[in-house]
């Protein structure tokens, strides 16, 4: 079983709408990362979290401590938002990832 | 600030082979850590160098090895390829501690024939 559960896995969506990704976690962790990976591979830091929530743009990123879990929304969604947006957990010193959610922003 | 760079981008090479890989680091990191993500799935943790010693490692054979240079520049090297190690290697980099931001290259795709 995962440690980094993210769902939905796949998700569409009409432009301008609101988007949540979800994230759980099993075990204590020190921070959280919010990625974007776009096809080709390479991988964009969004967010590093600790504790409460942080805003970037038209992300969003909270995290719930005591419930093991995070979310990400993407608030009046565009097609340039389609990717697949990663969870990954820090264990130590290592970064243990969600299997990510695909998302696709239809015009 | 070039940021992660990895090379090479793409790499095709037959089973049985040996491969390296190669990563700097973004200007000013000192830890250097390797994740291999096969298609459709999350990156795995294959290793953390830093001060040019293996730190930690994940649940890889002992055909994945490394090596970290003094200019923090890394390398990863695979032995004995075999078809189940096609996937794109991504190198990450960051400052020592355990919160510091990571950042990633753009990856290598190494498909093994």
């Amino acid at each position: 079983k995962n440690e980094v559960e993210q769902s939905p896995q796949n998700l569409t969506a009409q432009e301008g709408e609101f988007i949540t990704i979800n994230c759980s976690y099993s075990v204590g962790i020190s921070a959280l990362h919010w990625l974007q990976q776009h096809p080709g591979g390479g991988i964009v830091s969004l967010f590093m979290l600790s504790s409460g929530k942080k805003k970037h743009g038209r992300l969003i990123a909270t995290i719930n401590i005591q419930e093991k879990h995070s979310s990400l929304h993407i608030t009046a969604s565009h097609p340039r938002d389609s990717a697949v947006y990663i969870c990954a957990v820090r264990y130590g010193n290592k970064l243990v990832f969600g299997a990510g959610t695909i998302l696709r922003v239809k015009s | 600030d070039a940021g992660v760079t990895q090379s090479p981008t793409h790499l095709i090479k037959t089973r049985g082979q040996q491969v390296t890989l190669r990563c700097s680091p973004k200007s000013g990191h000192d830890t250097v850590s390797w994740y291999q993500q096969a298609l459709g799935q999350g990156p795995q943790f294959i290793f953390q160098y830093y001060e040019e010693e293996e730190r930690q490692r994940g649940n890889f054979p002992d055909r994945f090895s490394g090596h970290q240079f003094p200019n923090y520049s890394s390398e990863l090297n695979v032995n004995a390829l075999l078809l189940g190690d096609s996937a794109l290697y991504l190198c990450a980099s960051s400052l020592a501690g355990l919160n510091t931001e990571a950042f990633f290259g753009q990856g290598t795709r190494l498909t093994v024939v």
